[in-house]
């Protein structure tokens, strides 16, 4: 099956900072997710995204599917972006569809 | 438009008990998931439905574990019995589009502790 990695597994940042997270993938994929699960647990969409660019206030994402990676940027930080922040992928493979998660980001925001 | 429903929040029980854990996915998407979240195994699929028709259960551990959904609006996890390494979050979610191509939508989850 496909491999979904994510990088980095940590980072911790001052308010205010940007941060770009990537998520890399074996092979081709049929659609990308990027969800940010909050310190008391709900995982919430930010973005569905199998290729191109999309913008949702501070936060930006970008897929290239033929160079299989997605990239998140948050833009000036806050503190409730903490949480991690996970990928996941689906593909179809030999009829049967499969949706992978990466293991997430944990992104802490200090004030 | 109400999200994903999940109840209940939490669950304390102890070994050899029944749990049910129950889904109503957001009004009309056509495809129901069950995860389970651990620090060791992280996201898990376990069984998802298009159409309310089991379609992948490959991810269900064992036969302690079953998942029915018997209409559109609601679907139930049940685990019988339960043990204590079934402790975790369980999430159930849901998408419009049939099958795992489409947008995700997540529930709060179940947080589920087996003494």
């Amino acid at each position: 099956g496909i491999q979904v990695e994510q990088s980095p597994p940590d980072l911790i940042l001052q308010e205010g900072a940007n941060s770009t997270l990537r998520c890399n993938f074996s092979d081709s994929v049929n659609n990308l997710q990027w969800f940010h699960q909050n310190p008391w647990g709900q995982l919430i969409n930010l973005f569905y995204i199998p290729s191109g660019t999309k913008q949702n206030g501070r936060l930006s994402a970008t897929t290239v599917a033929t160079e299989r990676y997605s990239l998140l940027y948050i833009s000036s930080s806050q503190t409730t972006d903490s949480g991690v922040y996970f990928c996941a992928v689906a593909y179809i493979i030999q009829g049967a569809q499969k949706l992978v998660f990466g293991q997430g980001t944990r992104l802490t925001i200090n004030p | 438009d109400a999200g994903v429903i999940q109840s209940p929040r939490h669950e304390v029980t102890e070994m050899g008990q029944e749990v049910t854990l129950r889904c109503k996915p957001i009004s009309g998407h056509n495809s129901l998931f069950w995860y389970r979240q651990t620090m060791m195994r992280g996201l898990e699929l376990l069984i998802y439905f298009n159409n309310n028709v089991p379609i992948d259960d490959s991810g269900m551990p064992e036969d302690r574990f079953s998942a029915k959904m018997p209409n559109a609006s609601f679907s139930t996890l049940k685990i019988q019995p339960s043990e204590p390494r079934d402790s975790a979050v369980y999430f159930c979610a849901s998408t419009l589009r049939t099958g795992v191509t489409g947008e995700l939508f997540f529930g709060e989850g179940s947080r589920l502790t087996v003494l």
